[in-house]
């Protein structure tokens, strides 16, 4: 069986500082990984994956997140938080066409 | 890129009566497609996978008489509350792969179901 944690339901940080959302994986097999971001009353936006290649992923909107196996991590990054970058977060583990699990979100508020 | 519509973007309806969702891959076909439900502030739940030309599968504690899913097309799979109550309110999302063996799904908008 899959699931995702992620820490910290809810995180602020101020405007242009390093925003950090953490999740961590628990998979019996080689996972894909992949952060998706949910504006109020949308769906969801892929904001970058993990799919076995590259440990450093980069995704839209200056995001980056780092595969770590050995932490069964894959934190969710970004140098300098914009106010447009408020918004949840989520972190979901799957296999392309399967079904997708996702952590239980992560509320991001940008303080001006 | 792939692009996932759904219809109704939102719905209030009594309760005991029936709503009907549409979602729809607009781009690609979709052998496949996902039913999430959300509840408020609250993750995506999986209630079933939608299966073009098969029946759906459901999740574990997902009534299938009641969430009735019809994958009619390779682009349209349709998910209908049957005697919608007031618990069934919540945000429902599909969501659909692109492609055998792709490792991304796109998801669509939403769709708001209150039941009064």
């Amino acid at each position: 069986a899959q699931s995702v944690t992620q820490l910290g339901s809810h995180v602020s940080v101020s405007e242009g500082a390093l925003v950090l959302l953490r999740c961590n994986y628990s998979s019996s097999v080689p996972p894909y990984l992949f952060w998706y971001v949910q504006y109020p009353n949308q769906g969801l936006q892929l904001l970058l994956k993990y799919t076995s290649a590259a440990t450093l992923v980069k995704g839209i909107n200056g995001f980056e997140a780092e595969f770590k196996k050995s932490e069964t991590s894959f934190h969710l990054t970004k140098p300098s938080a914009h106010m447009s970058d408020a918004a949840e977060y989520f972190c979901a583990v799957g296999f392309g066409n399967e079904k997708l699990t996702f952590g239980t979100g992560t509320r991001l508020t940008i303080i001006p | 890129g792939a692009v996932v519509s759904q219809h109704p973007s939102w719905v209030i309806c009594k309760s005991g009566t029936s709503v009907k969702i549409e979602c729809r891959s607009l781009d690609f076909q979709a052998t496949t497609m996902f039913w999430y439900r959300q509840f408020p502030k609250q993750s995506l739940m999986l209630m079933a996978t939608s299966n073009e030309g098969s029946k759906a599968t459901y999740e574990q504690g997902v009534e299938k008489d009641k969430f009735l899913i019809n994958h009619a097309s390779l682009t349209l799979s349709t998910l209908t509350v049957t005697s919608a109550h007031p618990e069934d309110s919540s945000f429902y999302i599909c969501s659909a792969p692109r492609g055998v063996g792709t490792d991304t799904q796109y998801f669509g908008p939403g769709t708001r179901l209150t039941v009064l």
